[in-house]
């Protein structure tokens, strides 16, 4: 119940596409949902959180869109760029517990 | 803002002898610390995790005696590997939450140790 499942494992898109990684998750409890950018050889950075009661928050070219019943949400990178070739993490937490539940992640490669 | 520093980034040792690993909040108080294990191609194994002033809660499978942490302060943790061995060779990270995680002051990342164990 406390996982997190993250799709697809590894994604290539041209510049200036869209790039979408999904996750879907079955504890009912969290309720933060962050996501995680890391480089090779680099700490995984945040990138954009989102709540439940919103279903999309969007900041520059990335936007989360969330669907509470469904207990899915997604990343969308807008206008992909050679330098977002990274793993991408989704996670999720309980607000005022410690623990992130990470999903799997999933190596996008941007192509120019 | 919210800058997590990790020292050393890299570092290659001997099998049998310990490394210590530090973990520093640089701009901001971390009542929680964490500390992940990551292997290639792999996601975040979180190992343990540590509030300021207290013993460290585990997480299962992982031997508190060969990962010891301790978090002295508000802006820093460390962890020390004891008595390392090749299997222990990987990319250790931690990461820091504010003193309000209630609000969803979210985890912040260092940028990894790479350990290596000759």
């Amino acid at each position: 119940q406390q996982q997190v499942k993250q799709s697809p494992q590894s994604l290539i898109v041209q510049k200036g596409g869209i790039s979408i990684i999904n996750c879907a998750y079955e504890n009912t409890a969290f309720d933060y949902f962050p996501w995680y950018q890391q480089f090779p050889g680099k700490g995984p950075a945040l990138l954009i959180a989102i709540r439940p009661d919103v279903s999309e928050k969007k900041e520059g070219r990335f936007t989360i869109s969330f669907n509470k019943s469904a207990k899915q949400f997604s990343l969308h990178i807008m206008d992909s760029q050679p330098g977002d070739s990274a793993t991408y993490f989704c996670a999720a937490s309980i607000v005022g517990y410690s623990t992130l539940t990470f999903g799997k992640g999933t190596m996008l490669l941007v192509s120019p | 803002g919210a800058v997590v520093s990790q020292h050393p980034s890299w570092v290659i040792c001997k099998s049998g002898t310990s490394v210590k690993i530090e973990c520093r909040s640089l701009d901001f108080q971390a009542t929680t610390m964490f500390w992940y294990r990551q292997f290639p191609k792999q996601s975040l194994m979180l190992m343990a995790t540590s509030n300021e002033g207290s013993k460290a809660t585990y997480e299962q499978g992982v031997e508190k005696d060969k990962f010891l942490i301790n978090h002295a302060s508000l802006t820093l943790s460390t962890l020390t590997v004891t008595s390392a061995h090749p299997e222990d060779s990987s990319f250790y990270i931690c990461s820091a939450a504010g003193t309000d995680y209630g609000s969803n002051q979210p985890q912040h990342f260092g940028d990894g140790t790479r350990l290596s164990i000759l």
